[in-house]
Order: structure tokens, then sequence, then C-alpha cells
């Protein structure tokens, strides 16, 4: 079955900082990867996604690559900002699924003055 | 366009009682889910209806029912709620199809005591 494993957070981080978020995925077939974020008391939004290998997507400064080699498909930002506190998650979706996702369990960014 | 609206924002039941969350999209998407968010678990399918008219089971349906009323609105009833189904549920929905962002609504906390 399919499966997202992500890094286990919270993750705390000065503003400016570098920030890589892990995710690997477990999947038959060709998955498209997602990044969906979730800010304090609301529901998720999509971040950033990619539909096939060595695909980068990106958005507000956030990128992440698929990479099939290694199935995984991290979230990288090159300087973080307090407004990007939020609660970060890895999904994908297999064709032929009513477009279902499945979801990891999320990774908690705070950022710090 | 309002998105994905769901009601109510907060509710708190105790053991045995019964409730409907509703949630409607004004996108004329045919896609809707319904799932729960549980610390440490990430979000997880309970529910979903690929076009009007269809319902199928997702990764967690015990306890649950849904109807599509219309292709507008998906509902989520507790028939009899246990403290288990304590929760944050999201309403989401989306184009059918690979590759469709899923929109969300801003979610349902209950509370089973």
């Amino acid at each position: 079955g399919n499966s997202v494993t992500q890094m286990e957070g919270p993750v705390t981080l000065s503003e400016e900082a570098f920030l890589t978020i892990n995710c690997t995925y477990t999947a038959t077939g060709y998955p498209s990867l997602f990044w969906y974020v979730q800010y304090p008391g609301e529901g998720l939004q999509l971040l950033l996604k990619a539909t096939k290998a060595d695909d980068k997507g990106s958005n507000k400064g956030f990128e992440a690559t698929y990479r099939k080699e290694t199935t995984s498909f991290h979230l990288e930002k090159g300087s973080v900002q307090v407004s990007d506190s939020a609660v970060y998650f890895c999904a994908l979706q297999n064709t032929g699924t009513a477009s279902k996702l499945t979801f990891g369990t999320g990774t908690r960014l705070q950022v710090t003055l | 366009n309002a998105g994905v609206t769901q009601t109510p924002k907060f509710q708190v039941l105790k053991t045995g009682q019964s409730m409907t969350l509703q949630c409607a999209q004004d996108m004329n998407h045919n896609s809707m889910y319904w799932y729960r968010q549980d610390p440490g678990m990430g979000l997880r399918l309970i529910y979903y209806s690929a076009s009007e008219g269809t319902t199928d089971k997702g990764e967690v349906p015990n306890g649950y029912n849904v109807s599509r009323l219309n292709k507008r609105e998906f509902s989520l009833r507790l028939e009899s709620a246990a403290p288990s189904q304590t929760s944050v549920y999201f309403c989401a929905s989306s184009v059918t199809g690979t590759y469709n962002e899923q929109f969300f609504g801003p979610g349902t906390r209950l509370t089973v005591l």
C-alpha cells in the first residue's frame, strides 16, 4: 500500500535559517507528490506539487524535487521567516485512486526572531 | 467564492449522542472527502465521494456515515458518538483526476465526553 514518512518535529529555527523537512514515500506505480501547509487554526492549503520524477515544485520560496531513485520529496527553503511557522504535510496521490491523498504525520515548524 | 465551508466550527457531545457535520463547496468540484486529524497521525481519510450519488469508504470509516446530498454538499454523520471520535474533522473537494489539488475547509473541532 501507499505510505508517507516525514521527519518528526517540532523543528525550531531562527529567522533566516535554512530549512529542510525530509519526506520519503512508498507507493506502487508513479504517484504525484504534494506538500500542504496548515497555519494555526486553519485548514490545509497546497504549498507545491510535482507530478513526475525529477520535477521540482516551488512556491513562496519553498522547493521540493521528486526523486524516484530515493523515493523522496524533501521540502527546502533557503531563509525562513516567522510567518512560515506552521505544520507541513507531505502527501502522495496515486493514479486511479479517485484523487485520494495519503498524508504523512506532519512536521511542525516554529521560527523565532 | 467561499471555497469549502464547514459547520459547526466547534461541538461538544456526550457519549452516545448523534450529530451531522455539514460541508459545502462552491467550486463545482466532483470529488469530496472527509478526513480526521489526530495528533501524531496526520490526516486519515474517513469517506470520499468521487461524484454525486457515489460514496466509498476510506481508511477509517467505522462509526461514521456520509451523504452526498448534491454536487455541492457532503455531510458526515456520527450515529452514536464515542470518545475515540474526538478529533478535528476536515472536509475537502477537488476536480476528479490525478494531479489535482484538494481544497480544504477550516475544520470542525469535535469533543466527545
